[in-house]
């Protein structure tokens, strides 16, 4: 089993639909959760960083971490064509030397105009 | 403007070949990490390094190498030894090691 697990899709939606995006983990010392969207052919750029359990929001993105099911979500409200990309969660524990990251594999998304 | 550089954008490696991927940042960054990823797979820790003259092997660190002289870079070296070496390869940075921040990235073909 992996440590980190999502969903690849494809999801399809049509513009303006609400996203939810989402990922489950095993291991119950991560406490950093990070959402990267990357672009077919570019490097990954970070979206959102979230510390513990909650929300974020940050514009028509939200991130939501339940630390009690170890699930993580990343919501985009009125999405739009140039949202389409690859999805990609990734966490740490936060312990120990470079706190390396765990990636999901990644959620490719398509939003219909 | 600050950020992270990788070069060349493409690059084609004949059998028996090593070749060297180039990563460069102008962050004042500490920590500089070298992923592979392969669709479907995610993004997989080849190697990373804290600080200069010290690096770590990450999961999949056979049949690569890095040296760490510099700061600013963090360059990667494909030997013969990685016998499946197609990937897209991407280089990230961090100051805090909680966030990490992805260069453009290489794809390595094999002729």
């Amino acid at each position: 089993q992996k440590e980190v697990e999502q969903d690849p899709g494809p999801l399809s939606v049509p513009e303006g639909a609400i996203v939810s995006l989402n990922c489950t983990y095993s291991n119950s010392a991560f406490q950093y959760f990070m959402w990267y969207r990357q672009y077919s052919r570019k490097g990954p750029e970070l979206l959102m960083y979230t510390y513990s359990s909650g929300n974020k929001e940050d514009g028509r993105f939200t991130a939501q971490v339940d630390k009690s099911s170890k699930y993580i979500s990343l919501f985009i409200r009125d999405s739009q064509p140039s949202d389409s990309a690859t999805y990609l969660c990734a966490m740490s524990a936060g312990t120990g030397s470079a706190r390396q990251l765990t990636f999901g594999s990644g959620t490719q998304l398509t939003v219909l105009p | 403007d600050g950020g992270i550089t990788q070069s060349p954008k493409y690059l084609f490696r004949k059998e028996g070949q090593n070749v060297t991927l180039s990563c460069e940042q102008n962050l004042n960054h500490d920590a500089m990490y070298w992923y592979r990823q392969d669709p479907g797979q995610g993004l997989r820790l080849i190697y990373y390094s804290q600080i200069v003259n010290d690096f770590q092997k990450g999961d999949i660190a056979e049949g690569y190498s890095v040296s760490r002289e510099k700061k600013e870079s963090f360059p990667l070296t494909v030997t013969s030894a990685q016998k499946n070496p197609t990937a897209f390869y991407l280089c990230a940075s961090s100051i805090n090691q909680e966030t990490q921040y992805f260069g453009p990235g290489t794809r390595l073909l094999v002729l």
